[in-house]
């Protein structure tokens, strides 16, 4: 299947910074990609969808100013949580699909968990 | 609204036995996913079930799907203790092929 990698895998921050989570493509081109956070033993969350030369689409309740998508390209995404807060400590999975790979299915990169002291 | 619902949520189980995990869906798509989730761990995708009818099966794990019932159902056999872990089903709303709801997830253990 396609290879989706997640940078950093960890993070920990002071409250009122910036977070950037990076989430790349390896060997397809990720027309459409997913920002998920997912609290412990719950499921998985859709905050936004991104697709190909288009802005994200936030769900609702999740603040674009606060959480910043940008699809830079077909292989790169980066989400930016902004004047991070505990309450934001959360494990962020991305995932995509795209050209080269089954239309049939996500590819969800390892995931970043942040911690916010 | 679009559902999706797992049952059971919890299942803890011997090594050896059988056991089914069912997901029901409020969406109209023909369209099911079931991935697992080891603790810490992202999600791996199981099985995709594309069409009603559609039985997929891995090992000791086999996966199927009515549409007509809005049922899937993943089936565990002989179960072992490395299939200990959260699994997710999940849904495509009407007219969406990527995105998906999910459900809550059914955490397994499996005890030696």
């Amino acid at each position: 299947g396609a290879v989706v990698s997640q940078h950093p895998s960890w993070v920990i921050c002071k409250s009122g910074t910036s977070v950037k989570i990076e989430c790349r493509s390896l060997d397809f081109q990720a027309t459409t990609m997913f920002w998920y956070r997912q609290f412990p033993k719950q499921s998985l969350m859709l905050m936004a969808t991104s697709n190909e030369g288009s802005k994200a689409t936030y769900e609702q309740g999740v603040e674009k100013d606060k959480f910043l998508i940008n699809h830079a390209s077909l292989t790169l995404s980066t989400l930016t949580v902004t004047s991070a807060h505990p309450e934001d400590s959360s494990f962020y999975i991305c995932s995509t699909s795209g050209r080269g790979t089954s239309t049939d299915t996500q590819y969800f990169g390892p995931g970043t968990r942040l911690t916010v002291l | 609204e679009l559902k999706v619902e797992q049952n059971p949520l919890f299942l803890s189980m011997q090594e050896g036995k059988n056991y089914t995990i069912y997901c029901n869906y409020s969406t109209t798509s023909d369209r099911l996913y079931w991935y697992r989730q080891d603790p810490g761990k992202s999600l791996e995708s199981l099985f995709v079930l594309l069409s009603n009818g559609a039985v997929k099966q891995e090992g000791r794990l086999m996966a199927s799907l009515d549409t007509k019932a809005r049922l899937s159902t993943l089936h565990i056999t002989a179960a072992v203790h490395d299939l200990s872990a959260t699994y997710f089903c999940a849904s495509p709303p009407t007219g969406s092929n990527y995105q998906l709801i999910w459900g809550a997830g059914t955490k397994l253990i499996i005890k030696p």
